[in-house]
């Protein structure tokens, strides 16, 4: 079953930053958030992970939630190369990295 | 190097064949993984290998056989496929803290397979 719930579509301007949800109200303490996009075509992508704080690296912010329940995954100015499918992942330790549907994210123009 | 390499690109078998998908890296990592995906759907997981060990199977049919002959190399070696087995295969790598897998997985682009 999977650990995260997140909307299937989501569309933003180019230029704009793009935020995209996912929840997670069953993570456990010592469970990690990790972020992945797969572009049309190509192997999937890590862009960034966390446990309780904030992150930031220079593909996207983190955003994750007191409770740890949520996080937003934030990419500050869109382009349209970031038109990918985005998945919100939740491991741990010996987990296995399981791909729950993702969200499509569309840049337009 | 941060690449994971997957040749070939693209495979055209028939249910009779035999053929075999390659996978390699230089990072150095000990975890290296098969992924399967059908069109519009996400990655599945078939296989993990630790340190040149088969560490899960996914409960995967035996026509997929997975060979990891050392820390750099992954094959999967196709036997008697069918039409459904179309899809594309993603190899990818981690390192590996003791037992447990990181999750960050460096992922090739993939072997697009089409089984006639």
């Amino acid at each position: 079953d999977a650990k995260t719930t997140q909307p299937p579509s989501m569309d933003c301007a180019e230029g704009r930053a793009a935020n995209l949800p996912c929840n997670h109200s069953t993570i456990s303490g010592n469970e990690y958030v990790y972020w992945y996009r797969q572009i049309h075509s190509q192997g999937p992508q890590y862009i960034i992970h966390g446990l309780k704080n904030n992150e930031t690296n220079e593909m996207a912010s983190l955003i994750i939630t007191e409770d740890r329940k949520s996080s937003t995954l934030i990419l500050p100015h869109a382009t349209l190369r970031d038109t990918a499918v985005y998945y919100c992942i939740v491991i741990q330790g010996a987990q296995k990295l399981v791909f729950g549907q993702g969200t499509r994210l569309t840049i337009n123009p | 190097d941060t690449e994971v390499t997957q040749t070939p690109k693209h495979l055209v078998m028939g249910m009779t064949n035999k053929k075999s998908l390659k996978c390699e890296q230089h990072m150095g990592h000990r975890a290296m993984y098969w992924y399967k995906q059908k069109a519009k759907k996400p990655p599945e997981l078939m296989f993990v290998y630790s340190y040149e060990k088969l560490s899960i199977n996914e409960s995967v049919p035996s026509r997929f056989s997975p060979e990891c002959p050392n820390s750099s190399l992954l094959n999967l070696h196709l036997h008697a496929l069918q039409p459904e087995d179309s899809a594309l295969y993603l190899c990818a790598s981690s390192q590996l803290r003791g037992i447990d897998y990181t999750g960050e997985l460096f992922f090739g682009e993939g072997s697009r397979l089409t089984v006639l």
